[in-house]
């Protein structure tokens, strides 16, 4: 079965870390682009960061920018977000998707909650 | 405030045809694709059109994606009580970053 498995999340104070990662199994992992996207509660959803499949070209979107570091390991089939300087905003559902070649974010996993509260 | 613009609500009866739109500018919807996904709360988004009227395998044809210049539109004919969820279009920017648009949640009545 093709999917996409999310972990790492928790509760966390305001200014601490948290390192998300995004499992893949059921398919060939180093050929597909992986993306993070986070929804806040009651917000829309909002894209984090991206990562090429050979990890050659890293993306990251202008809240998290300076926060966020997004990697991968292709031989445990892995993505990892870590983030610091946490902030109560970043509160939200993490979900890691995968693309290929601009065929959209069809696979996605179901999702960690990340949750920044003092 | 998302820079893809999407009306916030859309609604039709069972039957009729609803569309939404998204409307960005030259560094994003005119310049590259455009994707469209369905998303009920508390579960994983779907993808439903990909690069800009590509229906993947497993979506009705129901659903059609279009795009001109810096606008971009999702059909929805036939609609049906279990379209009620919310729709967020998103396309890559020239700034190397993703962009969605703020969501349009259907209502069907």
């Amino acid at each position: 079965e093709v999917q996409l498995v999310e972990s790492g999340g928790g509760l966390v104070q305001p200014g601490g870390s948290l390192r998300l990662s995004c499992e893949g199994s059921g398919f060939t992992f180093r050929n597909f682009w992986i993306t993070w996207v986070r929804q806040a509660p009651g917000k829309g959803l909002e894209y984090v960061a991206n990562i090429r499949e050979d990890a050659s070209e890293k993306y990251y979107g202008d809240s998290v920018k300076g926060r966020v570091t997004i990697s991968r390991d292709n031989v445990n089939n892995a993505v990892h977000l870590q983030m610091n300087r946490l902030r109560v905003e970043d509160t939200a559902v993490y979900y890691c998707a995968r693309d290929e070649k601009w065929s959209g974010w069809d696979v996605w996993g179901k999702g960690t909650t990340v949750t920044v509260s003092s | 405030q998302s820079v893809l613009t999407q009306p916030p609500s859309a609604s039709g009866t069972p039957g009729q045809r609803v569309t939404m739109s998204c409307s960005g500018s030259i560094s994003n919807i005119g310049s590259h694709y455009v994707f469209w996904y369905q998303h009920f709360p508390g579960t994983a988004p779907r993808l439903l059109i990909y690069k800009d009227d590509q229906r993947p395998s497993g979506v009705p044809d129901r659903f059609s994606g279009s795009k001109s210049g810096t606008s971009a539109s999702l059909a929805i004919s036939g609609l049906r009580s279990e379209d009620e969820a919310d729709y967020y279009c998103a396309t890559w920017d020239s700034s190397f970053k993703w962009m969605f648009g703020a969501g349009t949640k259907v209502t069907v009545l």
